[in-house]
């Protein structure tokens, strides 16, 4: 079975400042899709970044890039320049390829920026 | 180009009551995925949809169902609800059904189970 831990229940940053986020996960599959999903209190979830299982560059995404190491299994979000809208839960998740639309999420990391 | 819109946006049943919710995709996308959103669960799969055919379905019991019309459209259906099934219900679209394909989330549906 597929699982994915982000171990940080809670966070917070101050505005301006770099903030990174963990997330783990286990597969045995090979062929995969890494995900980071934002959650502001509005509850629309929208994607921050993904990352294809076989590229070894790291994506980013303007402020947004992750550190994924394969082997590792890891999978973290850094986020700099932190602003008072980048205030949500962020949830990690990963899809396996081939096997349909059905998202893997971690339990959340809810980051607050303060001013 | 619209978004992915799930009505109702919030809804209130009592026990034993069944509930539907509506999701239309986004233009031109056939995959629809339905996912149960409660603090206690996080973020679960429920069912996904490809051309008016269930292709996964996750781990829930069989009064969660769904299905899916020929302009994509999508229902989902819970029957004999039961307080714990209060939660937001998320639905996905994308273009197609492979991991590559980017899903975009509507706003959900809050249902509460009194």
């Amino acid at each position: 079975a597929q699982t994915v831990t982000q171990s940080q229940p809670e966070m917070s940053v101050q505005e301006a400042e770099t903030v990174t986020l963990s997330c783990t996960y286990d597969t045995s599959e090979s062929n995969y899709y890494l995900f980071w999903y934002k959650q502001p209190p509005s509850r629309q979830m929208i994607l921050v970044i993904r990352q294809e299982a076989y590229k070894q560059q790291n994506a980013t995404e303007n402020r947004f890039s992750v550190n994924f190491q394969k082997a590792a299994k890891s999978f973290s979000l850094k986020i700099s320049d932190s602003q008072l809208g980048d205030t949500a839960m962020y949830f990690c998740a990963f899809i396996l390829d081939n096997y349909g639309q059905n998202f893997v999420f971690g339990p959340g990391t809810r980051l607050s920026v303060l001013p | 180009k619209a978004g992915v819109t799930q009505t109702p946006r919030y809804l209130i049943k009592t026990r034993g009551q069944q509930v539907t919710l509506s999701c239309s995709p986004i233009s031109g996308h056939r995959s629809v995925s339905w996912y149960q959103q409660t603090p206690g669960q996080g973020l679960q799969f429920l069912f996904e949809y490809f051309s008016e055919t269930q292709r996964n379905k996750g781990n829930f019991p069989g009064r969660f169902s769904g299905r899916q019309f020929s302009n994509s459209r999508s229902e989902m259906n819970v029957s004999t609800l039961e307080l714990g099934d209060s939660a937001l219900y998320l639905c996905a679209s994308s273009q197609g059904t492979s991991g590559n394909n980017e899903q975009f989330f509507g706003p959900g549906t809050r249902l509460t189970v009194l």
